[in-house]
């Protein structure tokens, strides 16, 4: 059964730092991992798909890396800022008892102070 | 504008009263399936359906029923809901796994179900 584990479970951060958020996994063999956002009572906005074949993504601030073998993935977010505040959310995809199943970790919170 | 839809936003109910969620895409993807969320357990899933008329359990499916007539829609049904069914729920949607986006999943807004 696929286990997903974010650490840390909270996080709080003067502006400005760069911060890198981990996201482990115990089955290796899936499809892709996608991070997410969660505002407070919103829904999920994803941020970086990363294909299983893939080791890395980046979009704008952000970089994630996988690194399937050792089932960990990262989450580096340069420069942060007060607007990145959120629950940032991993999930990876795969086959699992011959159904595709999708497995989330409980998140990341993240408080950027001014 | 590519987009997932629920409806209700927010919805109290009673112990037993047959409820349905609406959940639209209209982005022709072929994969769409259902989460609740809850505190301290993250995100579960309950159903998914990879295409019309072919839909599976999920982590949680007990208490729900899910039919997928159209592509377009996934309603997700709770026959008899109970308060332990309270949770905010999420429908997604995606191409599926052989698809040019590979599994990148769109969500809904959210539901926030209330069972008393």
């Amino acid at each position: 059964k696929q286990e997903v584990t974010q650490i840390p479970a909270a996080l709080s951060v003067p502006e400005g730092e760069n911060l890198v958020l981990n996201c482990s996994f115990t089955d290796s063999a899936i499809y892709n991992l996608q991070w997410f956002r969660q505002d407070p009572g919103k829904g999920l906005t994803s941020l970086l798909l990363i294909q299983s074949s893939q080791r890395e993504q980046t979009s704008g601030r952000l970089n994630a890396s996988l690194d399937k073998s050792s089932g960990r993935s990262t989450l580096y977010i340069a420069a942060s800022q007060p607007g990145d505040s959120a629950t940032y959310l991993c999930a990876v995809s795969g086959q699992s008892g011959g159904y595709q199943k999708v497995t989330f970790g409980i998140g990341t919170k993240l408080q950027v102070i001014p | 504008e590519a987009q997932v839809t629920q409806n209700p936003r927010y919805l109290i109910t009673v112990t037993g009263k047959k409820l349905t969620v609406t959940c639209s895409q209209n982005m022709n993807h072929e994969y769409m399936s259902w989460y609740r969320q809850d505190p301290g357990l993250g995100l579960r899933q309950i159903y998914y359906s990879m295409n019309v008329e072919v839909t599976d359990k999920g982590d949680v499916p007990e208490g729900y029923k899910v039919s997928r007539k159209e592509k377009r829609n996934f309603p997700l049904i709770l026959e008899s809901p109970s308060p332990n069914q309270t949770s905010l729920y999420f429908c997604a949607s995606s191409l599926s796994p052989e698809g040019a986006s590979g599994y990148e999943q769109y969500f809904g807004p959210g539901t926030r179900l209330t069972v008393t």
